[in-house]
């Protein structure tokens, strides 16, 4: 069945400065790539989210982008602000129908002030 | 904006006690699942349900689940006989049709077996 591996699991950055998670899935006939954001005790707020016919989507500090062929996707964070700390998700799903959301392990990101 | 909500937001039950589960998803969507995330790892997926049935679950969804939409709003998922390790965080999540992408997530119940 589809994996989604996730990397890395904690990263620490300063106020301001970029941070990058990536993922790489199995399932070559995935197509839908969103991205999770999930504060403590609260559920998944999806940020950002690409399908497989688009190569980056941007909004505003975030952007995603996917290699199709290299079978991974990642989130860049510019400008990152303590509001931004929590634990981001990736997941990869079949897109339409019924099809589950397969989610990595999750990242823990820190900003410091 | 409408949103999936879910009841009660905590569940406390003793091991080998039945516990359901409650979710509103929003009104004119179609699918529906269940998702659970024990306590710092990944959410993973139980179960999906359209037009009255289950669509696909997983290894962990056995015999002692069970999924029910039992009038026009509700979504419902029932634990026979707890065990220690289905504490978790469960999350029920919607979407629209057959077209669209997103899925929406409930804020989560969390569910205590003791």
């Amino acid at each position: 069945g589809e994996n989604v591996e996730q990397h890395p699991s904690t990263l620490s950055v300063q106020e301001g400065d970029s941070a990058v998670i990536k993922c790489t899935y199995s399932d070559s006939a995935s197509n839908y790539f969103p991205w999770y954001k999930q504060e403590l005790g609260k559920r998944p707020q999806l940020i950002i989210d690409i399908r497989s016919n688009v190569g980056e989507k941007k909004d505003q500090r975030i952007a995603v982008t996917l290699n199709k062929t290299a079978k991974h996707f990642s989130l860049h964070i510019t400008e990152t602000q303590p509001e931004d700390s929590a634990v981001y998700f990736c997941a990869a799903s079949w897109g339409t129908g019924f099809q589950k959301l397969v989610f990595g392990t999750g990242t823990r990101l820190l900003v410091s002030p | 904006e409408p949103e999936v909500t879910q009841t009660p937001s905590h569940q406390v039950t003793q091991m080998g006690q039945e516990v359901i589960l409650r979710c509103v998803p929003i009104s004119n969507h179609l699918y529906f699942y269940w998702y659970r995330q024990i306590l710092g790892q990944k959410v993973e997926f139980l179960v999906s349900f359209y037009n009255n049935e289950i669509s696909e679950k997983s290894e962990i969804f056995d015999d002692q689940f069970s999924v029910e939409r039992p009038d026009g709003s509700n979504f419902t998922l029932k634990i026979r006989s707890t065990k220690l390790e289905d504490s978790a965080m469960y999350f029920c999540a919607s979407k629209r049709r057959d077209s669209s992408y997103e899925q929406y997530f409930g804020p989560g119940t969390r569910l205590t077996v003791t």
